[in-house]
């Protein structure tokens, strides 16, 4: 099964770009790349996720490396609405339909004013 | 559209007793999903139900778990009998299709305490 490797907590400055990296150098040509927060006491929130190309969406962008066994989320303006822990997840896939998210301990993000 | 619904948000039982946790999904989804969190384990998937068939359970602990899916708009998940160990915040999620392409919604979770 693919796994991710994240920094246990990051900090970044309000209104500075935060840029969150995730090791996945087991990953499979097959399996995407999710980005999921969770903000204390809350249930996790999803951000964005990718194959191959690079992602942008409203919340954030999501650059994945030519060989894919890495990507960064960048948050590019962040707030103080966006402390959170912040998991990278590479999706499994098993034989036939079963398939799951494989969630890790994630990054601690802390925005600060 | 109230999102993924929970009930209750806070549970407090005696070890040994019986708890149902509750989960309305978001409506028109059709996958649903119940997870546990805790500080050492992190967020763990228990069961999977794809049109209110159950599809993977191989995360349920054990024989003192088990979650049901009666129809589109409603799961269940016990407990019986609860332990210390028990103690976790339970999160339901639903998504609609394929989950392996779209993004799961989050309920607020419940919060069990088993003393």
């Amino acid at each position: 099964d693919a796994k991710t490797t994240q920094p246990t907590s990051m900090d970044c400055a309000e209104g500075r770009a935060a840029n969150l990296p995730c090791n996945h150098s087991t990953i499979s040509g097959n399996e995407y790349v999710y980005w999921y927060r969770q903000i204390h006491s809350q249930g996790p929130q999803y951000i964005i996720h990718g194959l191959k190309n690079n992602e942008t969406n409203e919340m954030a962008s999501l650059i994945i490396t030519e060989d894919r066994k890495s990507s960064t989320l960048i948050l590019p303006h962040a707030t103080l609405r966006d402390t959170a822990v912040y998991y990278c997840i590479v999706r499994v896939a098993y034989a036939g339909n079963n398939r799951k998210l494989i969630w890790g301990l994630g990054t601690s993000l802390a925005v600060n004013p | 559209d109230a999102g993924v619904i929970q009930s209750p948000r806070h549970e407090v039982t005696e070890m040994g007793q019986e708890v149902t946790l509750r989960c309305k999904p978001i409506s028109g989804h059709n996958s649903l999903f119940w997870y546990r969190q805790t500080m050492m384990r992190g967020l763990e998937l228990l069961i999977y139900f794809n049109n209110n068939v159950p599809i993977d359970d191989s995360g349920m602990p054990e024989d003192r778990f088990s979650a049901k899916m009666p129809n589109a708009s409603f799961s269940t998940l016990k407990i019986q009998p609860s332990e210390p160990r028990d103690s976790a915040v339970y999160f339901c999620a639903s998504s609609f299709g394929d989950y392996m392409n779209t993004e799961a919604f989050f309920g607020q979770g419940t919060r069990l305490t088993v003393v």
